[in-house]
């Protein structure tokens, strides 16, 4: 079974440029959350998705934003990149309703805003 | 509200040693608490989680952690180091608010594990 696919894996932006990446989650996975990461902040919850619906989202400005197609795929987009933007982003599937199930996390996309 | 502290940015342990890894949290709710362990550029992997079974929890890789209310921590342990556990392990807590789960990650415990 393949696991939690995220593109790309590598991504440099320039602030005021936006960005989105993709996240295919495992098949028959109907959430997905992300996070991002950075060495200042530590790991920090963004939103999830289930069902195209966002259930949850985390303490991010507008900029931040998500969806998630009838797939289950999902992207984020950021606009008006700023260089604090840099991190890792993480994307994580589970299974189902719960929001508790095991999730299981791709590889990430490394952005840098210069 | 919810925070989770892990105590030493980095520990450092002999190969066939014990290795202890502390985590204290802090939630006004009942919470289920996981560890992860993170390899160099790769995501997140879950080792095991808390949801209000057992209080002694067995994970994978031969990893064990032990939720003590009374002083609200989840310490992760395995009696016998490898080199293979060499990574970034991260604590998480996460507890209902108003029926959602956002979980709140710990700041992470580098494991070096010398041969």
């Amino acid at each position: 079974k393949a696991g939690v696919t995220q593109t790309p894996r590598y991504l440099i932006k320039t602030r005021g440029q936006q960005v989105t990446l993709s996240c295919s989650p495992i098949s028959g996975h109907r959430s997905v959350s992300w996070y991002q990461q950075t060495p200042g902040q530590g790991l920090q919850f963004l939103f999830e998705y289930f069902s195209e619906t966002q259930r949850n989202k985390g303490n991010f400005p507008g900029r931040f934003s998500g969806r998630q197609f009838s797939n289950s795929r999902s992207e984020m987009n950021v606009s008006t990149l700023e260089l604090g933007d840099s991190a890792l982003y993480l994307c994580a599937s589970s299974k189902g309703q719960n929001s508790l199930d095991t999730q299981y996390f791709g590889p990430g996309t490394r952005l840098t805003v210069l | 509200a919810q925070s989770v502290t892990q105590l030493g940015s980095h520990v450092s342990v002999s190969e066939g040693a014990l290795v202890l890894l502390r985590c204290n949290y802090s939630s006004s709710v009942p919470p289920y608490l996981f560890w992860y362990v993170q390899y160099p550029n790769q995501g997140l992997q879950l080792l095991l989680k808390y949801t209000s079974a057992a209080t002694l929890v067995k994970g994978i890789n031969g990893f064990e952690a032990e939720f003590k209310k009374s002083e609200t921590s989840f310490h992760l342990t395995k009696p016998s180091a490898h080199m293979s556990d060499a990574a970034e392990y991260f604590c998480a807590v996460s507890a209902s608010s108003g029926g959602s789960y956002i979980p709140t990650f710990g700041r992470g415990t580098s494991l070096i594990v010398h041969p």
